[in-house]
């Protein structure tokens, strides 16, 4: 059975940091493209970032550029998305998901999702 | 960044009706690069259409995409109770992924 596994939220102060983790499994990851994108309660989707098979290619959306960083570990399955400087706004579940296509350089949509983490900032 | 206006916001119908979701680019998309999803309360999304009309793995043929340029649309020919949902485009031009604000379909 393709499983995302999403884990590393939590409760965290404005201006702290935080790493989320994702455990691949039944597909060969190291073959596809991985994206994180997040939604808060009641809102939509926003893309956050992804990263190609073998990371050549990383992109992340305006809103967090400068402060996250996606990177994977083909050879333990996971995909990780380093938080940086964390705000108010930042706030929401995080899915982790796999791309359509395997060994591209591009993106060509998300068929696999995880059940998401949740990442709440508050002081 | 490409920006993806879906209209209308909410859809209230009845089951056995037959809906149509629109979904606008602020320039122009490549049909390979536009997709829609399906979400239920509580549950992560699900790819229906890559491509903008190919449909994904077990998608019912009561649902279909069309579409190029800048305008794309998504149809449902006769609403089944499990179809009440909310629905996203998205596209992915340049690396750069952007979502759709989605459009609640919705019993009426």
């Amino acid at each position: 059975e393709v499983q995302l596994v999403e884990s590393g939220g939590g409760l965290v102060q404005p201006g702290r940091s935080l790493r989320l983790s994702c455990a691949a499994s039944g597909f060969t990851f190291k073959d596809y493209a991985m994206h994180w994108v997040r939604q808060v309660p009641g809102k939509g989707l926003e893309w956050v970032s992804g990263i190609n098979w073998n990371s050549a290619n990383i992109a992340y959306a305006d809103s967090v550029k400068g402060r996250f960083t996606i990177s994977r570990d083909n050879a333990k399955n996971s995909l990780f998305l380093q938080i940086n400087s964390l705000r108010v706004d930042d706030t929401a579940l995080y899915y982790c998901a796999k791309d359509r296509l395997e060994q591209r350089d591009y993106f060509y949509g998300m068929d696999v999702w995880g059940q998401g983490t949740t990442v709440t900032v508050s002081s | 960044e490409i920006v993806l206006t879906q209209s209308p916001g909410t859809l209230s119908l009845s089951p056995g009706e037959g809906a149509t979701l629109s979904c606008r680019a602020s320039q122009s998309v490549s049909s390979s690069y536009l997709a829609w999803y399906q979400q239920k309360p509580g549950q992560a999304p699900r790819l229906l259409f890559y491509g903008a009309s190919s449909r994904a793995t077990g998608i019912p043929d009561r649902f279909s995409g069309s579409g190029s340029g800048t305008e794309f649309t998504l149809t449902i020919s006769r609403l089944e109770p499990e179809d009440f949902a909310v629905y996203y485009c998205q596209q992915n031009g340049n690396l750069r992924l952007t979502f759709g604000g989605g459009t609640k379909v919705e019993i009426k």
